[in-house]
Protein backbone atom coordinates (compact mmCIF):
# COMPACT_ATOMS: atom_id res chain seq x y z
CA UNK A 1 0.00 0.00 0.00
CA UNK A 2 1.64 3.27 -0.98
CA UNK A 3 1.03 5.87 1.84
CA UNK A 4 1.29 8.88 -0.60
CA UNK A 5 -1.02 8.76 -3.66
CA UNK A 6 -0.08 11.14 -6.60
CA UNK A 7 -2.07 12.59 -9.15
CA UNK A 8 -2.55 12.42 -12.35
CA UNK A 9 0.58 9.83 -13.49
CA UNK A 10 0.67 11.70 -16.58
CA UNK A 11 -0.35 15.34 -18.17
CA UNK A 12 0.24 17.26 -21.27
CA UNK A 13 -0.62 20.90 -20.97
CA UNK A 14 -0.21 23.32 -23.91
CA UNK A 15 2.12 26.07 -23.30
CA UNK A 16 0.29 29.03 -21.42
CA UNK A 17 -2.09 26.65 -19.41
CA UNK A 18 -2.88 26.54 -15.60
CA UNK A 19 -1.29 23.38 -13.90
CA UNK A 20 -2.71 21.36 -10.73
CA UNK A 21 -0.66 18.36 -9.73
CA UNK A 22 -2.64 16.52 -6.67
CA UNK A 23 -0.85 14.33 -3.33
CA UNK A 24 -2.81 12.79 -0.58
CA UNK A 25 -1.42 10.95 2.51
CA UNK A 26 -2.32 8.86 4.96
CA UNK A 27 -1.20 9.70 8.51
CA UNK A 28 -0.12 12.72 10.10
CA UNK A 29 3.24 14.62 8.81
CA UNK A 30 5.96 16.49 10.09
CA UNK A 31 6.31 18.29 6.20
CA UNK A 32 5.71 17.63 2.83
CA UNK A 33 8.48 18.05 0.22
CA UNK A 34 7.48 18.88 -3.75
CA UNK A 35 10.22 17.66 -6.37
CA UNK A 36 10.95 18.46 -9.79
CA UNK A 37 13.24 15.93 -11.40
CA UNK A 38 13.93 16.53 -15.18
CA UNK A 39 15.65 13.81 -17.60
CA UNK A 40 19.24 12.46 -16.81
CA UNK A 41 17.84 12.40 -13.00
CA UNK A 42 18.42 15.56 -11.59
CA UNK A 43 16.36 16.59 -8.69
CA UNK A 44 15.37 19.78 -7.31
CA UNK A 45 13.70 20.33 -3.80
CA UNK A 46 10.94 23.09 -4.93
CA UNK A 47 9.28 23.65 -1.69
CA UNK A 48 8.96 22.22 2.04
CA UNK A 49 5.81 22.99 3.68
CA UNK A 50 4.23 21.70 6.76
CA UNK A 51 1.50 24.26 6.68
CA UNK A 52 -0.40 26.68 4.13
CA UNK A 53 0.97 28.03 1.21
CA UNK A 54 4.36 28.88 -0.30
CA UNK A 55 5.38 31.02 -3.63
CA UNK A 56 8.05 30.68 -6.03
CA UNK A 57 7.93 32.81 -8.91
CA UNK A 58 5.35 30.75 -10.95
CA UNK A 59 4.85 27.86 -9.36
CA UNK A 60 2.47 27.92 -6.13
CA UNK A 61 1.99 24.90 -3.35
CA UNK A 62 -0.57 24.49 -0.85
CA UNK A 63 -1.60 21.82 2.25
CA UNK A 64 -4.38 21.41 3.79
CA UNK A 65 -3.38 19.76 7.02
CA UNK A 66 -7.04 18.58 8.12
CA UNK A 67 -7.68 17.08 4.38
CA UNK A 68 -3.96 15.11 4.25
CA UNK A 69 -3.43 17.07 1.24
CA UNK A 70 -1.23 19.00 -1.05
CA UNK A 71 -1.54 20.15 -4.37
CA UNK A 72 0.99 21.91 -6.82
CA UNK A 73 0.25 24.49 -9.48
CA UNK A 74 2.08 25.75 -12.18
CA UNK A 75 0.87 29.39 -13.54
CA UNK A 76 1.43 29.95 -17.26
CA UNK A 77 3.45 26.94 -17.83
CA UNK A 78 6.28 26.87 -20.38
CA UNK A 79 7.75 24.13 -22.11
CA UNK A 80 10.60 24.03 -19.85
CA UNK A 81 8.47 23.19 -17.00
CA UNK A 82 8.07 19.58 -18.49
CA UNK A 83 9.81 17.27 -16.08
CA UNK A 84 8.63 14.71 -13.20
CA UNK A 85 7.20 16.12 -10.41
CA UNK A 86 7.37 14.58 -7.07
CA UNK A 87 5.56 14.30 -3.72
CA UNK A 88 7.85 13.04 -0.82
CA UNK A 89 6.18 12.89 2.77
CA UNK A 90 8.49 12.88 6.16
CA UNK A 91 5.69 11.19 8.78
CA UNK A 92 6.34 12.18 12.50
CA UNK A 93 7.84 8.71 12.83
CA UNK A 94 10.11 10.35 10.62
CA UNK A 95 10.30 7.69 7.94
CA UNK A 96 10.48 9.49 4.11
CA UNK A 97 7.71 8.37 1.70
CA UNK A 98 7.39 9.33 -2.32
CA UNK A 99 4.71 9.49 -4.45
CA UNK A 100 5.00 7.78 -7.95
CA UNK A 101 5.56 11.05 -9.85
CA UNK A 102 3.67 12.76 -12.29
CA UNK A 103 5.37 13.42 -15.65
CA UNK A 104 4.96 17.26 -17.07
CA UNK A 105 4.94 17.64 -20.43
CA UNK A 106 3.76 21.20 -21.85
CA UNK A 107 3.50 21.48 -26.08
CA UNK A 108 4.72 24.88 -27.10
CA UNK B 1 29.22 26.75 -2.87
CA UNK B 2 29.92 23.31 -4.56
CA UNK B 3 26.65 21.72 -4.72
CA UNK B 4 26.06 17.70 -3.70
CA UNK B 5 28.73 15.76 -5.17
CA UNK B 6 28.06 11.75 -5.68
CA UNK B 7 31.20 9.04 -6.98
CA UNK B 8 31.18 7.86 -9.00
CA UNK B 9 28.11 8.52 -11.41
CA UNK B 10 28.40 5.31 -13.35
CA UNK B 11 29.32 2.10 -12.22
CA UNK B 12 28.40 -1.73 -13.26
CA UNK B 13 29.22 -4.95 -11.32
CA UNK B 14 28.11 -8.71 -11.15
CA UNK B 15 25.73 -10.07 -9.11
CA UNK B 16 27.47 -11.21 -5.76
CA UNK B 17 30.18 -8.36 -5.59
CA UNK B 18 29.89 -5.59 -3.06
CA UNK B 19 29.70 -1.97 -3.99
CA UNK B 20 30.47 1.43 -2.26
CA UNK B 21 29.24 5.06 -2.67
CA UNK B 22 30.27 8.10 -1.38
CA UNK B 23 28.30 11.33 -0.88
CA UNK B 24 29.79 14.70 0.02
CA UNK B 25 27.18 17.46 0.99
CA UNK B 26 26.84 20.91 1.10
CA UNK B 27 30.13 21.87 3.23
CA UNK B 28 28.84 23.25 6.36
CA UNK B 29 25.53 20.89 5.87
CA UNK B 30 25.54 17.61 8.27
CA UNK B 31 22.34 15.48 7.39
CA UNK B 32 22.75 13.35 4.36
CA UNK B 33 19.69 10.66 2.93
CA UNK B 34 20.21 8.13 0.77
CA UNK B 35 17.50 7.09 -1.56
CA UNK B 36 17.30 4.54 -4.67
CA UNK B 37 15.31 5.32 -7.26
CA UNK B 38 13.97 2.54 -10.18
CA UNK B 39 11.37 2.28 -12.57
CA UNK B 40 9.49 -0.25 -10.61
CA UNK B 41 9.34 1.49 -7.17
CA UNK B 42 10.17 4.93 -8.03
CA UNK B 43 11.84 6.82 -5.41
CA UNK B 44 12.79 5.15 -1.89
CA UNK B 45 14.45 6.05 1.20
CA UNK B 46 17.14 4.08 2.47
CA UNK B 47 18.57 6.28 5.50
CA UNK B 48 19.48 9.23 6.86
CA UNK B 49 22.69 10.36 8.72
CA UNK B 50 23.05 13.24 10.85
CA UNK B 51 26.56 13.66 13.31
CA UNK B 52 27.84 10.38 11.88
CA UNK B 53 24.44 8.73 13.65
CA UNK B 54 22.18 6.85 11.53
CA UNK B 55 18.82 8.94 12.01
CA UNK B 56 16.00 6.99 10.51
CA UNK B 57 16.09 3.86 8.19
CA UNK B 58 13.85 2.78 5.23
CA UNK B 59 12.79 -0.52 4.84
CA UNK B 60 15.42 -2.02 3.16
CA UNK B 61 17.39 -5.67 3.70
CA UNK B 62 20.76 -5.60 5.65
CA UNK B 63 22.85 -6.00 2.77
CA UNK B 64 22.17 -2.31 2.52
CA UNK B 65 24.32 0.10 4.88
CA UNK B 66 25.65 3.72 5.34
CA UNK B 67 27.77 5.50 7.60
CA UNK B 68 28.79 9.50 8.07
CA UNK B 69 32.49 10.56 8.58
CA UNK B 70 33.24 13.25 11.15
CA UNK B 71 33.35 15.66 8.17
CA UNK B 72 29.82 14.87 7.25
CA UNK B 73 30.42 12.72 4.29
CA UNK B 74 28.60 9.72 3.72
CA UNK B 75 29.04 6.32 1.86
CA UNK B 76 27.28 3.92 1.72
CA UNK B 77 27.36 -0.34 1.04
CA UNK B 78 25.85 -3.27 -0.69
CA UNK B 79 26.63 -6.62 -0.27
CA UNK B 80 25.99 -9.56 -2.40
CA UNK B 81 24.09 -7.91 -5.28
CA UNK B 82 21.34 -8.52 -6.62
CA UNK B 83 19.90 -7.81 -10.13
CA UNK B 84 17.49 -5.75 -8.50
CA UNK B 85 19.94 -3.72 -6.79
CA UNK B 86 20.56 -1.76 -10.51
CA UNK B 87 18.96 1.82 -10.02
CA UNK B 88 19.72 5.24 -9.63
CA UNK B 89 21.15 5.98 -5.94
CA UNK B 90 20.34 9.48 -4.77
CA UNK B 91 21.93 11.11 -1.96
CA UNK B 92 20.28 14.43 -0.80
CA UNK B 93 21.74 17.16 2.17
CA UNK B 94 20.37 19.17 4.47
CA UNK B 95 21.12 22.06 6.80
CA UNK B 96 18.88 21.58 9.92
CA UNK B 97 16.41 19.50 7.96
CA UNK B 98 14.94 21.61 5.81
CA UNK B 99 15.46 22.04 2.25
CA UNK B 100 16.96 18.55 0.52
CA UNK B 101 19.67 19.49 -1.85
CA UNK B 102 20.50 16.42 -4.26
CA UNK B 103 23.26 14.94 -5.62
CA UNK B 104 23.39 13.81 -9.38
CA UNK B 105 23.00 9.94 -8.36
CA UNK B 106 25.35 7.33 -8.99
CA UNK B 107 23.84 5.04 -11.56
CA UNK B 108 24.70 1.49 -10.08
CA UNK B 109 23.94 -1.66 -12.85
CA UNK B 110 23.72 -4.78 -12.18
CA UNK B 111 25.10 -7.72 -13.97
Amino acid sequence: KNEVEQSPQNLTAQEGEFITINCSYSVGISALHWLQQHPGGGIVSLFMLSSGKKKHGRLIATINIQEKHSSLHITASHPRDSAVYICAVRFTGNQFYFGTGTSLTVIP
Amino acid sequence: KAGVTQTPRYLIKTRGQQVTLSCSPISGHRSVSWYQQTPGQGLQFLFEYFSETQRNKGNFPGRFSGRQFSNSRSEMNVSTLELGDSALYLCASTLGGFEQFFGPGTRLTVL
